[in-house]
């Protein structure tokens, strides 16, 4: 079966670029997260859809950062513009909410280095 | 804030030992858990999950203990194997909410 999806894997650019990091998650799944993982602070959540719709954004850490989930099998995760404290792994996860407790599944993160 | 198991330590467990890993949550109104396992360079992998409403949960070579009381969670691995070495998280679920707050995690290292 097909996990979620990201891409890319590894992302290196300079401050000031735009980053765009993309999901595809596990199919049937009505719920998306976007999370970000340093050592210094773990894992944290930054946004998550329901259904397409964005229901709390109140993690995203600043303007610079926005998410869109135009349909149900992909999302994007931008950041414009880049600065090196973004640097991290972004993983994203997908779970279905229908019939109660679901846990979430992850995948296997993008790796952004800014310089 | 709040905030799930906060520390990092690491566990060292000979190979064939049972290992317990152990997690603090602080919102006693959680009412769902889970254990996650991270390799390096991947993504949290699904364990095991429990709800408030058991206090034990078995899987494959793991079982979860919920104990309400004291807001403590912890995992339980038999026989440890190389390919156990990980990072393991628990996570609580706030009520009513598709949110989840996830622990800095405990590092399981097995010795041959």
């Amino acid at each position: 079966d097909a996990g979620v999806i990201q891409s890319p894997r590894h992302e290196v650019t300079e401050m000031g670029q735009e980053v765009t990091l993309r999901c595809k998650p596990i199919s049937g799944h009505n719920s998306l997260f976007w999370y970000r993982q340093t050592m210094m602070r773990g894992l944290e959540l930054l946004i998550y859809f329901n259904n397409n719709v964005p229901i709390d954004d109140s993690g995203m850490p600043e303007d610079r950062f926005s998410a869109k989930m135009p349909n149900a099998s992909f999302s994007t995760l931008k950041i414009q513009p880049s600065e090196p404290r973004d640097s991290a792994v972004y993983f994203c996860a997908s779970s279905s909410q229908q019939g109660g407790n679901q846990p979430q599944h992850f995948g296997d993160g993008t790796r952004l280095s800014i310089l | 804030g709040e905030s799930v198991g906060l520390h990092l330590p690491t566990l060292s467990v000979q190979e064939g030992d049972n290992s317990i890993i152990n997690c603090a949550y602080s919102n006693s109104a959680s009412d769902y858990f889970i254990w996650y396992k991270q390799e390096s360079g991947k993504g949290p992998q699904f364990i095991i999950d429990i709800r408030s409403n058991m206090d034990k949960r078995q899987g494959q070579r793991v079982t979860v203990l919920l104990n309400k009381t004291v807001k403590h969670l912890s995992l339980q691995i038999a026989a440890t194997q190389p390919g156990d070495s990980a990072v393991y998280f628990c996570a609580e679920r706030r009520p009513g909410t598709y949110k989840y707050i996830f622990g800095t995690g405990t590092r399981l290292k097995v010795l041959a």
